[in-house]
């Protein structure tokens, strides 16, 4: 599975969007982008993927660059329950025998009231 | 609530002690995770299982540890003669196997081992 970097952390103001940056600049055509994130003392929580096109639900959106080598999450309206560690990690699809989910460092995020 | 539980959710032992955990997938899940996370770092991939078979370990998963999964529903994780570097967080997740699967992990809340 391809590799990710991201900044260790990140500062965001309560009620404004948080827009995580992650770079996979080696990913394959046949790897997903997935975002999960970890509040203090829990297990990671799935977000959202993609894997080329822009995507959105209801905690955030997935925006893909055309040449897939970077892409940015976004958390539209952040709050005080969104400081977390947000992981960025490429992967194939499951469906193609892809099972294991390697997580990197993460992302800390601080929203600041 | 239906989600991945653990048990124990804390475990202090000392040096030398052996510990079992316990992971309790979501019911229709027919795959089972293993991670080990210590301060400051992601999950580290420990093993899985899809149904009852264990299909692939980590190298991180010395000779101290076993995972089994029995029947293919609850799965247990014992470390033996336990060193001061186990001491962290062990998580489990599930999830579906089918062919439509999204990949999609559920994890646990985690136990975490402190090894005196």
């Amino acid at each position: 599975d391809a590799k990710t970097t991201q900044p260790t952390s990140m500062d965001c103001a309560e009620g404004r969007a948080a827009n995580l940056p992650c770079n996979h600049s080696t990913i394959s055509g046949n790897e997903y982008v997935y975002w999960y994130r970890q509040i203090h003392s829990q297990g990671p929580q799935y977000i959202i993927h993609g894997l080329k096109n822009n995507e959105t639900n209801e905690m955030a959106s997935l925006i893909i660059t055309e040449d897939r080598k970077s892409s940015t999450l976004i958390l539209p309206h952040a709050t005080l329950r969104d400081t977390a560690v947000y992981y960025c990690i490429v992967r194939v699809a499951p469906n193609t025998g892809g099972f294991k989910t390697i997580f990197g460092a993460g992302t800390r995020l601080f929203v600041k009231a | 609530d239906t989600g991945v539980s653990q048990d124990p959710r804390h475990k202090i032992t000392k040096r030398g002690q052996n510990v079992t955990f316990r992971c309790d997938p979501i019911s229709e899940h027919n795959r089972l995770y293993w991670y080990r996370q210590t301060l400051g770092q992601g999950p580290e991939f420990l093993t899985y299982f899809q149904n009852e078979a264990q299909l692939e370990k980590s190298r991180l998963l010395s000779d101290r540890f076993s995972a089994e999964r029995p029947k293919g529903s609850f799965s247990t994780l014992e470390i033996q003669r336990t060193e001061q570097g186990d001491s962290a967080m062990y998580l489990c997740a599930s999830s579906y196997g089918l062919a439509f699967y999204t990949g999609e992990l559920f994890f646990g809340e985690g136990s975490r081992l402190t090894v005196l």
